[in-house]
């Protein structure tokens, strides 16, 4: 139980245009999804915080305009990084809470790598 | 705020040795504390977790932490390693986003490295 997947896995975009990452709960409901970012060889930071039917919460630091979030559903939540640059290339990691449990537990996806050429 | 410290960057360990993974908090509630490991190119796999209760944990793979409030640790060990479990291994603490949230601080890893 608990499988969080995402799509595409790996992405390969020109400089200038958008890419959408998904993430979804296969086997749960998740009222809340966090996506991460992790450079090589570093650990990973928290971008936003993301909840169904409403706006996400973005960390300080983190261009909400250029990485888009949007939790459509309860077992759904896109990422999209509006006019890439080779900067924005990274892994991207999704995660989803439980809305069954109480704790703070997050389930991981299994990451995409996204390079911008 | 929350943070934790790794601070071992790498560690090599023969195959069948022990294996102990510090890792510092600072948290000033009851911290929920994780370990993670991640292969190459991988996702997070949960190893184990403390929420409150038995200070001794046990997880997946043989691997087993241990809360120590006074030291504010929650190392990850393992008996006997094998090679399999060369990988990232990241500690984590459930903490309090500026608005609210609830959400995972990481620490910066340390890369298991496993010799025959």
């Amino acid at each position: 139980g608990a499988v969080v997947s995402q799509h595409p896995s790996r992405v390969i975009c020109k400089s200038g245009t958008s890419v959408k990452i998904e993430c979804r709960s296969l086997d749960f409901q998740a009222t809340t999804m966090f996506w991460y970012r992790q450079f090589p060889k570093q650990s990973l930071m928290l971008m936003a915080t993301s909840n169904e039917g409403s706006k996400a919460t973005y960390e300080q630091g983190v261009e909400k305009d250029k990485f888009l979030i949007n939790h459509a559903s309860l077992t759904l939540s896109t990422l999209t990084v509006t006019s890439a640059h080779p900067e924005d290339s990274s892994f991207y990691i999704c995660s989803a809470r439980d809305r069954a449990s109480g704790r703070n537990e997050q389930y991981f996806g299994p990451g995409t790598r996204l390079t911008v050429t | 705020a929350q943070s934790v410290t790794q601070p071992d960057i790498h560690i090599t360990v023969s195959e069948g040795a022990s294996l102990e993974l510090r890792c510092n908090y600072s948290y000033g509630a009851t911290p929920y504390l994780f370990w993670y490991v991640q292969s190459p190119g991988q996702g997070l796999q949960l190893l184990l977790k403390y929420f409150s209760g038995d200070t001794l944990v046990q997880g997946i793979k043989g691997f087993e932490a241990e809360f120590k409030r006074s030291q504010s640790s929650f190392n990850l060990r393992k008996p006997s390693v094998h090679w399999s479990d060369a990988a990232e291994y990241f500690c984590a603490v459930g903490g309090i986003t500026d608005t609210g949230f609830q959400k995972l601080v990481f620490g910066t890893g340390t890369r298991l490295l496993v010799s025959p």
